[in-house]
């Protein structure tokens, strides 16, 4: 059984950082590329970034580019968010999602889903 | 950037309707795109991929068409359980992007 469980959130300070994990099991980690996608309170799902199977292509929403990174670790079965100069409109519930890549002209499509990890940016 | 529009943004309707949802993109995707349902405080789920592609354990109420700029999500006999939120998502360049959402509520 595919699980992805997100960790790392809480509250932090305009222009502050914060790191998110995800650990994955139930499949064979380095066979996939993987993302992150939010959610903010009340609102529609978002793409944030994504990370082929071994970290050489990354892509980024428009609006975190700059300012988050994307990284994997295959041999902890990891997935990583970091996020730089934190804003009010990233208050959202952070997904790891197993798919949602680019990689050598072609994407793969998010299958999987962790519960998310809420981030609430606010002074 | 590719943009996916979503229509309609909410509709009412009874169990046993059938009930359309569409998605534009802004330029062709070919048929990279998916199609999601989420429930109030719960995780997305997949419920079609390569537009019209059925995943493993959905009923076959649920079906999907389309190919290009235009897609459709089509649920034949809505059923108490269908009532929810759904995303068209494309997956045919970065940065990938969602459709604003679809509420289905009941009538």
């Amino acid at each position: 059984e595919v699980q992805l469980v997100e960790s790392g959130g809480g509250v932090v300070r305009p222009g502050g950082s914060l790191r998110l994990s995800c650990a994955a099991s139930g499949f064979t980690f380095d066979d996939y590329g993987m993302s992150w996608v939010r959610q903010a309170p009340g609102k529609g799902l978002e793409w944030v970034s994504g990370i082929n199977w071994n970290g050489g292509s990354t892509g980024y929403a428009d609006s975190v580019k700059g300012r988050f990174t994307i990284s994997r670790d295959n041999a902890k079965n990891s997935l990583y968010l970091q996020m730089n100069s934190l804003r009010a409109e990233d208050t959202a519930l952070y997904h790891c999602a197993r798919g949602g890549d680019c990689s050598g002209g072609s994407c793969s499509q998010v299958d999987y889903w962790g519960q998310g990890t809420l981030v609430t940016v606010s002074s | 950037d590719i943009q996916m529009t979503q229509s309609p943004s909410s509709l009412s309707a009874s169990v046993g309707d059938r009930v359309t949802i569409t998605c534009r993109a802004s330029q062709g995707i070919r048929n990279d795109l998916g199609w999601y349902q989420q429930k109030p405080g719960k995780a997305p789920k997949r419920l079609i991929y390569a537009a019209s592609s059925l995943q493993s354990g959905v009923p076959s109420r649920f079906s999907g068409s389309g190919s290009g700029t235009e897609f459709t999500l089509t649920i034949s006999s809505l059923q108490p359980e269908d009532f929810a939120t759904y995303y068209c998502l494309q997956h045919n360049s970065y940065p990938q992007t969602f459709g604003q959402g679809t509420k289905v509520e009941i009538k």
